[in-house]
């Protein structure tokens, strides 16, 4: 089975431009999280979607950063404009509900790693 | 608020030692769920093991153990004769019920297995 996937794997961008990260989690999963890993703040939570829906997104940095999840398949993080601060790894995962109340596992991509210039 | 603390920057032994990886919690919940996340060099995290706050067994798997103490607030996790594909990243993480896994992440310990 396909794990996460996320596009792209590296992105270098300016400073003031936009920048769309994108995630396909595992089919049937209804869980999809994204976290961001920088090495002053480590792994923080910035959104999380239940089947479709975005449930708490307390963890987005500002106004610069939205979240979308158009169906099952497919997840995007948008930053615009992008800041040298927004430098980081960007992690996907996703789970299902059952998963969750068992284990609590999550299944991570492996990551876009943002560098604005 | 919960807090979860990797005293342990990064550890470097050598193969076939023991290692023991240490992580402390705070929260003021009485329910809670504790885990351990590796991120070898590829990238992904990927889960080891969570431990709920009424279950204060060991765990053991394979070369894999995990000691749970309330008593301290520890959680920590030792890898018994270690080999160089245990090398990588390790987090601990705490989450409280009440909204899927919102996982609140040390900020790891990188561990080197050499030769």
């Amino acid at each position: 089975d396909a794990g996460v996937i996320q596009s792209p794997r590296h992105e270098v961008t300016e400073m003031g431009q936009e920048v769309t990260l994108r995630c396909k989690p595992i089919s049937g999963h209804d869980y999809l999280f994204w976290y961001r890993q920088t090495m002053m703040r480590g792994l923080e939570l910035l959104i999380y979607f239940n089947n479709n829906v975005p449930i708490d997104d307390s963890g987005m940095p500002e106004d610069r950063f939205s979240a979308k999840m158009p169906n099952a398949s497919f997840s995007t993080l948008k930053i615009q404009p992008s800041e040298p601060r927004d430098s980081a790894v960007y992690f996907c995962a996703s789970s299902q509900i059952r998963k969750i109340l068992n284990t609590g596992e999550l299944f991570f991509g492996e990551g876009s790693r943002l560098t604005v210039l | 608020a919960q807090k979860v603390t990797q005293a342990q920057t990064e550890i470097s032994v050598v193969e076939k030692e023991d290692v023991t990886l240490d992580c402390v919690y705070e929260t003021r919940d009485t329910t809670y769920y504790l885990f351990w996340y590796k991120q070898p060099p590829s990238g992904e995290l990927v889960f080891l093991i969570r431990r709920n706050s009424f279950d204060e067994q060991n765990e053991i798997s394979g070369r894999y153990s995990w000691n749970f103490q309330k008593s301290t607030s520890s959680f920590n996790f030792t890898i018994t004769a270690s080999q160089v594909v245990d090398s990588a990243v390790y987090f601990c993480a705490l989450s409280v019920p009440g909204g899927a896994q919102k996982l609140v992440f040390g900020q790891g310990t990188r561990l080197t297995i050499n030769p």
